[in-house]
């Protein structure tokens, strides 16, 4: 079946301007997951989803960043006022459940690269 | 410092070698996952131990799990060209579903 997809899976932008970015997780899949990699490092965690709600938005860098969940399914991370230190490559993951804790496999998107100019 | 860290950063071996990275943690933990990632893209799910297991096999993969010393080691042994990849543990504490990932092993394997 089809797995998580990401639009687009590159966007080079000017500072200042807002960017969107998409998250179409696997179907029937309730949980999703953003996260952010900088340049050669691990992944930070930003905003998880379990359906339409976000019980954790912890990791979320600033107030120029805001994610939505419509439907149980797409998510869209958006970014205002970009700085170039937002660039970066934005992974999206979904799981069935959301059962992190159980051990539930997350199933990642191929990413966003992201670079403000 | 991060919970999960890996060493070595980076790893270089000849193909047929076996190749140990290493995960640190500094909470207690409910499970630990490895994830590969080729390219920077998306990564993928390797295996998973449980905070009660001690080892785990998967393939060319072995997982150990040392919960006094909060480590982790993954072996892929015999290793291929093809491994080449970074390499990421992931740890989930409590009762959060936020999965923590370590900062990367970045192996290559050297035909």
């Amino acid at each position: 079946g089809a797995g998580v997809s990401q639009s687009p899976s590159n966007k080079v932008t000017e500072k200042g301007k807002d960017v969107e970015l998409r998250c179409d997780p696997i179907s029937g899949h309730t949980a999703l997951y953003w996260y952010r990699q900088s340049l050669g490092q691990g992944l930070e965690f930003l905003i998880y989803f379990q359906g339409n709600s976000a019980p954790d938005k912890s990791g979320l860098p600033s107030d120029r960043f805001s994610a939505e969940r419509t439907g149980g399914s797409v998510s869209t991370l958006t970014i205002q006022r970009t700085q170039q230190e937002d660039s970066a490559v934005y992974l999206c993951a979904s799981s069935l459940a959301g059962l992190a804790v159980l051990g539930e496999t997350q199933y990642f998107g191929p990413g966003t690269r992201l670079l403000v100019l | 410092s991060q919970q999960g860290e890996e060493d070595p950063q980076a790893l270089s071996i000849q193909e047929g070698e076996n190749a140990t990275m290493n995960c640190s943690y500094k909470t207690s933990i409910n499970n630990l996952q490895w994830y590969r990632q080729n390219s920077g893209r998306g990564l993928v799910h390797l295996i998973l131990i449980r905070s009660n297991e001690r080892e785990k096999h998967s393939g060319r993969l072995r997982v150990t799990l040392d919960t006094s010393k909060k480590s982790s080691s993954l072996l892929i042994t015999a290793s291929r060209a093809a491994d080449t990849a970074s390499y990421f543990c992931a740890t989930v504490s409590g009762g959060y579903q936020k999965v923590t990932f370590g900062t990367g092993t970045k192996l290559q394997v050297i035909p």
